[in-house]
């Protein structure tokens, strides 16, 4: 069944730059009826959405965000990935990556990666 | 962009309940709306996509309503397993955003 593991330093010193990859395995990345989304959740708090990017390439960025995001994908790999540059400690969060339904007018998560908690040090 | 505000942030309540937790969208998003379900230390999990269809799996005890601007997910039953924190998502349109989020706890 589908699986999506996402992979991550753990640690990131502030200003630098995190980057968190998500291996899917179980389906192919290459499908017109999903997108691949990464959603952040800081400790005790909510979900935030941070992006989503079809296996085309095509990018959908949070505004909040747009301007330190690069959200890429790895076909031959079935792999996506996020990269989050010049992190400071509100970046702390566990970053979750996810499928997204887009068929029929949908842009929804089915599929979520169980999460990787990256913390930002000063 | 389109803000979620969910009510209430927290909600006690017992086994055989019936629950209702409120999500609002600041400007209409027709039916565009799904509903996660968040246990400590864990993914959310998709209950409820267009507003009231119940994903494949989901016990037949949660239900979704609403269009436009006001949503409601209701656990007909509460049993043991529902107690978690309830997310509402819009995707009318990017940029997506999720609610705040609703803990229902024990009373």
């Amino acid at each position: 069944q589908l699986q999506l593991q996402e992979s991550g330093p753990g640690l990131v010193k502030s200003s630098e730059t995190l980057s968190v990859t998500c291996s899917v395995s179980g389906a192919s990345v290459i499908n017109n009826d999903y997108n691949w989304g990464w959603i952040r959740q800081p400790p005790g708090k909510g979900l935030e959405w941070i992006g989503s990017i079809s296996y085309r390439g095509a990018t959908y960025y949070s505004p909040s965000l747009q301007s330190r995001v690069t959200l890429s994908v790895d076909t031959s790999k079935n792999q996506f990935s996020l990269k989050l540059n010049s992190v400071i400690a509100a970046d702390t969060a566990v970053y979750y990556c996810a499928r997204q339904r887009v068929a029929g007018r949908s842009y929804y998560f089915d599929h979520w990666g169980q999460g990787t908690l990256v913390t930002v040090s000063s | 962009d389109i803000q979620m505000t969910q009510s209430p942030s927290t909600l006690s309540a017992s086994i055989g309940d019936r629950v209702t937790i409120t999500c609002r969208a600041s400007q209409t998003i027709s039916y565009w709306l799904a509903w996660y379900q968040q246990k400590p230390g864990r993914a959310p999990k998709l209950l409820i996509y267009q507003a009231s269809s119940l994903e494949t799996g989901v016990p037949s005890r949660f239900s979704g309503s609403g269009s436009g601007t006001e949503f409601t997910l209701t656990i007909s039953s509460l049993q043991p397993d529902d107690f978690a924190t309830y997310y509402c998502q819009h995707y009318n349109i990017y940029p997506l955003a999720f609610g705040g989020g609703t803990k229902v706890d024990v009373k």
